[in-house]
Parts: structure tokens; C-alpha cells; sequence
């Protein structure tokens, strides 16, 4: 079956560098959510979208945005990178508000 | 804001032994998840509780909703090499908005 496909899988950027992540839901997914993780650390939401519309928003810093296409894929779009940032970015989707929601393998960036 | 008490921290158990990790919370959740993440890979969803009360299995595993809706529980039995990984319960009610709210994670080694 299809997955949450996402890319990168690993990106290094150096500070005050942008960062662009891409995520592709499931097939006839209409959600998609993204999260951060640290090490050690549960995941940490930071914005979804339905519809390609932002439907929720979590503590996604403001040198962050992210937008859903009429394809239904994402972009995480990360300015002025910081050190702090440095962790795995997850994309999840699901049908509706959490039917099936599946995470992909997501995105480790580092920042240098 | 909506927190999940997950417990165990870890466990380092004997190969064949049995598990179980539960979670709580002061908040009410319509839907737990069960999620199993192994090093640099996304969370993967092992089980779905859609109902207090509600009792799912899938192959080894076993979680329950629990009725206040607070609570829920996941068993593994037979434990296996396989099983090492952590383990995130994680909770969604639309009233929080689209996000999950996960548990800190239970790290499971097993010693074969």
C-alpha cells in the first residue's frame, strides 16, 4: 500500500540557510500534519492542513511556513535556520480529521 | 494544555516475556493511537481505539480505551527480538484541535 512519502530523508543546511521539505500523502488523503521531533523527544506538532486550507496550528516558529498544494502535497519552508532546529521532521496524512493517520519516515535536518 | 502520562519510562525485559505500558491523561480523548518508532524512522501505527471500552487486538498486541476515556493500556505478549523500539500512545480530540497528543514514549529492549 502507499505510504507518506516525504524528502528529503536527510538535509544539511548551515545557519541563516532555508530549508524546504516536501511531503506526499497517501492517495485521497485530504489532511496532512507536520511535526517535529528532538532527540529523545516525542513528536512535537506544528501545523496541518485540509483542503489546502491551514486547518490547525502548533508551535511552528514564525521563520516557519508551510502550504498544501492542489495535489495535496506539503512544504514545510524553514528561514533563517538556527542550531535548535536541527531534529526529524515528520509528515503525517490522514482521511478526514485522523482516519488513518500515517506518518512517513520523515526528514532529519541538521544544521551546522 | 492536553497531556498524556505515559508509563513505563523504558523496560529491558527476557525474550518471551510479557509487556504492558499504559497511558493516562486528566483530558478526554475520542481516539488513542498506539505507535511503535524505531531509530530514524517515522512513528507506525499498530492499533486504533475509536470507543471507550473498546478492546483491539492485532497479532500480539493488545489495547484497550479506556471507558472514562482518559486511559488506555497496550500489551505485548511473547515479546520478541523484533519488538525493541519505542512506543507512543497518543490521543486526539477535535476539541484540541487536528493535532495528536503523544506520550513521552516507552523504550522496550528485549533480551533474547
Amino acid at each position: 500500500a502507499a505510504g507518506v512519502i516525504q524528502s528529503p530523508r536527510h538535509l544539511i543546511k548551515e545557519k541563516r540557510e532555508t530549508a524546504t521539505l516536501k511531503c506526499y500523502p497517501i492517495p485521497r488523503h485530504d489532511t496532512v500534519y507536520w511535526y517535529q521531533q528532538g532527540p529523545g523527544q516525542d513528536p512535537q506538532f506544528l501545523i496541518s492542513f485540509y483542503e489546502k486550507m491551514q486547518s490547525d496550528k502548533g508551535s511552528i516558529p514564525d521563520r516557519f511556513s508551510a502550504q498544501q498544494f492542489s495535489d495535496y502535497h506539503s512544504e514545510l519552508n524553514m528561514s533563517s535556520l538556527e542550531l535548535g532546529d536541527s531534529a526529524l521532521y515528520f509528515c503525517a496524512s490522514s482521511f478526514g480529521s485522523f482516519y488513518g493517520y500515517t506518518f512517513g519516515s520523515g526528514t532529519r535536518l541538521t544544521v551546522v | 494544555g492536553q497531556q498524556l502520562n505515559q508509563s513505563p519510562q523504558s523496560m529491558f525485559i527476557q525474550e518471551g516475556e510479557d509487556v504492558s505500558m499504559n497511558c493516562t491523561s486528566s483530558s478526554i480523548f475520542n481516539t488513542w493511537l498506539w505507535y511503535k518508532q524505531e531509530p530514524g524512522e517515522g512513528p507506525v501505527l499498530l492499533i486504533a481505539l475509536y470507543k471507550a471500552g473498546e478492546l483491539t487486538s492485532n497479532g500480539r498486541l493488545t489495547a484497550q480505551f479506556g471507558i472514562t476515556r482518559k486511559d488506555s493500556f497496550l500489551n505485548i505478549s511473547a515479546s520478541i527480538p523484533s519488538d525493541v523500539g519505542i512506543y507512543f500512545c497518543a490521543g486526539h480530540h477535535m476539541e484540541y484541535g487536528n493535532k495528536l497528543v503523544f506520550g513521552a514514549g516507552t523504550i522496550l529492549r528485549v533480551k533474547s
